[in-house]
């Protein structure tokens, strides 16, 4: 059964500075998507980045941007000039590829980041 | 374009009561999943469907839990009779269709307690 692994139940970074979250996962599927969303206070989860587990080039948007270690099964999403609207918890999530349960999300447990003015 | 809508916010019972709750996905969007994530843990399938039919209700509690989708757009998930470990939020999800590429969309959810 694929898991998915957050090891850091929370992390604080200084406003403007850089903070890696960690995630780990386990899976013996080669095609698969993943995924990194933010869920603030207010519950409503967004979608922070995805990455396809075939392209070797780590997705980047804007100031997020993952470090993508396929053989390791290391997914790990990096935050840069972290700004006080990053304060959230940050789920990582892997994609069921193939079959009945295609598309459907398993979630890590998450990380609480707290953004310091 | 409006997200995905979910009613209601909040819900406070008794335990071995009933309760529904409501989503109306994303127009066009063809699948519809609810989560449940309870506190201090990620959230957990709970169902997915395409258009109107059931594509995995693996991890569905079906002795208590119901969920449908009338004509493919608004579903409701109903709860009956409520336990204490119900409480958590439920979460509605919708994407264009299934494929593990293709976004969810998430809406606000409805957190449950259950005293």
């Amino acid at each position: 059964a694929q898991t998915v692994t957050q090891s850091q139940p929370e992390m604080s970074v200084q406003e403007a500075e850089t903070v890696t979250l960690s995630c780990t996962y386990d899976t013996s599927e080669s095609d698969y998507y993943l995924f990194w969303y933010k869920q603030p206070p207010s519950r409503q989860m967004i979608l922070v980045i995805r990455q396809e587990a075939y392209k070797q080039q780590n997705a980047t948007e804007n100031r997020f941007s993952v470090n993508f270690q396929k053989a390791a099964k290391s997914f790990s999403l990096k935050i840069s000039d972290s700004q006080l609207g990053d304060a959230a918890m940050y789920f990582c999530a892997y994609s069921i590829p193939y079959g009945g349960s295609q598309g459907n999300l398993i979630f890590g447990k998450g990380t609480k980041l707290s953004v310091k003015p | 374009e409006a997200g995905v809508a979910q009613s209601p916010r909040y819900k406070i019972i008794e335990k071995r009561q009933s309760v529904a709750f409501w989503c109306n996905p994303i127009s066009g969007h063809a699948t519809l999943y609810w989560y449940q994530q309870i506190l201090g843990q990620g959230p957990k399938l709970l169902i997915q469907f395409q258009n109107n039919g059931v594509v995995d209700d693996s991890q569905l509690p079906k002795d208590r839990f119901s969920a449908e989708r009338l004509k493919g757009v608004d579903s409701t998930l109903k709860i009956q009779p409520a336990k204490l470990e119900d409480s958590a939020v439920y979460l509605c999800a919708s994407s264009i269709n299934t494929g593990s590429y293709n976004e969810q969309f998430f809406g606000p959810g409805t957190r449950l307690t259950v005293l």
